[in-house]
């Protein structure tokens, strides 16, 4: 069974510039999380999918980035315009059910 | 939401049992403890999780204490693959929340 992927791997962009994430969670997860982590530090929550409904986005910067999770599956997370201190990992999660997570390999970014 | 407290970091020889504990004195009488395991350049991984009683399966065991106040987690024979940073973390309402935790490093 695949696990959650996430594309792309790396991406390294200038500030100001847009960038998107994209996530195919575990099939048959209904529940979908977009994580940040910053180095040395544990991951942070920024939102919460149940199906295609965002339950918990009290985490998210709404001023410059946004996520989507069209027909509950798959999922992007989008930031623009970057900014030097969106640098980090960002994770994504699904869950068959409370506390047991699945996490993709993450997307590293790098803005300069 | 539980706060949790764990040691930044601890060392273990190769083919030891390795202890790490958790303390968790202010989780709530339904919420799970989850110890999940980060290692470098990979997502976090699940390993166990347990409410009241102590748990086993094929990767660790879990020991809480009667109080609920602190829970340590056991990896029976580390191996060098076993180097990673292990966290610990209550989880209510859907939400993991992660702390610093603790970096386990297994030296041969």
């Amino acid at each position: 069974e695949a696990g959650v992927v996430q594309s792309p791997r790396y991406k390294i962009i200038e500030k100001k510039q847009p960038v998107a994430f994209w996530c195919n969670p575990i099939s048959g997860h209904n529940t979908l999380y977009w994580y940040r982590q910053n180095l040395g530090q544990g991951p942070e929550l920024l939102i919460r999918y149940e199906n295609e409904e965002a339950v918990d986005d009290s985490q998210l910067p709404k001023d410059r980035f946004s996520a989507e999770r069209l027909k509950g599956v798959d999922s992007t997370l989008k930031i623009q315009p970057a900014e030097l201190g969106d640098s980090a990992v960002y994770l994504c999660a699904s869950s068959p059910r409370q506390g047991v997570f699945y996490f993709g390999a993450g997307t590293r970014l790098s803005v300069l | 939401d539980a706060k949790t407290t764990q040691p930044p970091s601890m060392d273990c020889a190769e083919g030891r049992a390795a202890n790490l504990p958790c303390n968790h004195s202010t989780i709530s009488g339904n919420e799970y403890v989850y110890w999940y395991r980060q290692i470098h350049s990979q997502g976090p991984q699940y390993i166990i999780h347990g409410l009241k009683n102590n748990e086993t399966n094929e990767m660790a065991s879990l020991i809480i204490t009667e109080d609920r106040k602190s829970s340590t987690l056991i990896l029976p024979h580390a191996t060098l693959r076993d180097t990673a940073v292990y966290y610990c973390l209550p989880s209510e309402g859907g939400k993991l929340i992660f702390g610093q935790g603790t970096e386990l490093s297994v030296k041969p």
